[in-house]
């Protein structure tokens, strides 16, 4: 079955960064587009961004141009999240998804999800 | 930015009745709205995409209906498992642009 398995909880410092995983397994991974959302604390959900497997081309929503990256490396079906320049508003639920395609059409509807990774920012 | 409302806040059901959850978009989005169900300490799960496509492995009293700016989510006969939050998403005018409602939480009466 599909599956997501995101990295550990991190606590950072304000100003710098982190790197959280979403290793892959149970369907070809480089055939879904996936995605990364974030919830803070008793908060809704906020989409931050989309990573091609393949080809690795990426696409972010505008409040977090300039300080996320997302990678991946498919000899492990692994993509990676890195957010810099952390401050506290920062701190929240980290979750990677992967998008349907509808109609041979690229989406944001997530049909499986990772456990989500904690990330704190606190000095 | 399209923005998302849901009503309402808190829907407060007994166990078997049906609970109706409504969500607005702040302009027309046709039928690019999807339906997740959250669990405390769990990811969100997708129940339907394009207004009204169940997900798979969806129950069928699960049922979402709308189109443009009003959007409904109908669970017919409400089961001890259904209690949660639930979000709607909308990506009509994805890439780059996707903002989920704030959530409604189903609750127990």
């Amino acid at each position: 079955q599909v599956q997501l398995v995101q990295s550990g909880a991190e606590v950072k410092k304000p100003g710098a960064s982190v790197k959280v995983s979403c290793k892959a397994s149970g369907y070809s991974f480089t055939s879904y587009y996936l995605h990364w959302v974030r919830q803070a604390p008793g908060q809704g959900l906020e989409w931050m961004g989309i990573i091609n497997p393949s080809a690795g081309s990426t696409s972010y929503a505008q409040n977090f141009q300039g300080r996320l990256t997302m990678t991946r490396d498919t000899s492990t079906s692994t993509v990676y999240m890195e957010l810099s320049s952390l401050r506290s508003e920062d701190t929240a639920v980290y979750f990677c998804g992967r998008g349907l395609t509808v109609f041979g059409v690229v989406t944001p509807i997530l049909d499986s999800w990772g456990q989500g990774t904690v990330v704190a920012v606190s000095s | 930015e399209t923005v998302m409302t849901q009503s309402p806040a808190t829907l407060s059901v007994s166990p078997g009745e049906r609970g109706t959850l409504s969500c607005r978009a702040s302009q027309s989005v046709g039928s690019n709205l999807a339906w997740y169900q959250q669990k405390p300490g769990q990811a969100p799960k997708l129940l339907i995409y394009g207004a009204s496509t169940r997900a798979t492995g969806i129950p069928a009293r699960f049922s979402g209906s709308g189109s443009g700016t009003e959007f409904t989510l109908t669970i017919s006969s409400l089961q001890s498992e259904d209690f949660a939050v639930y979000y709607c998403q909308q990506y009509n005018n994805w890439p780059p642009e996707v903002t989920f409602g704030p959530g409604t939480k189903v609750d127990i009466k």
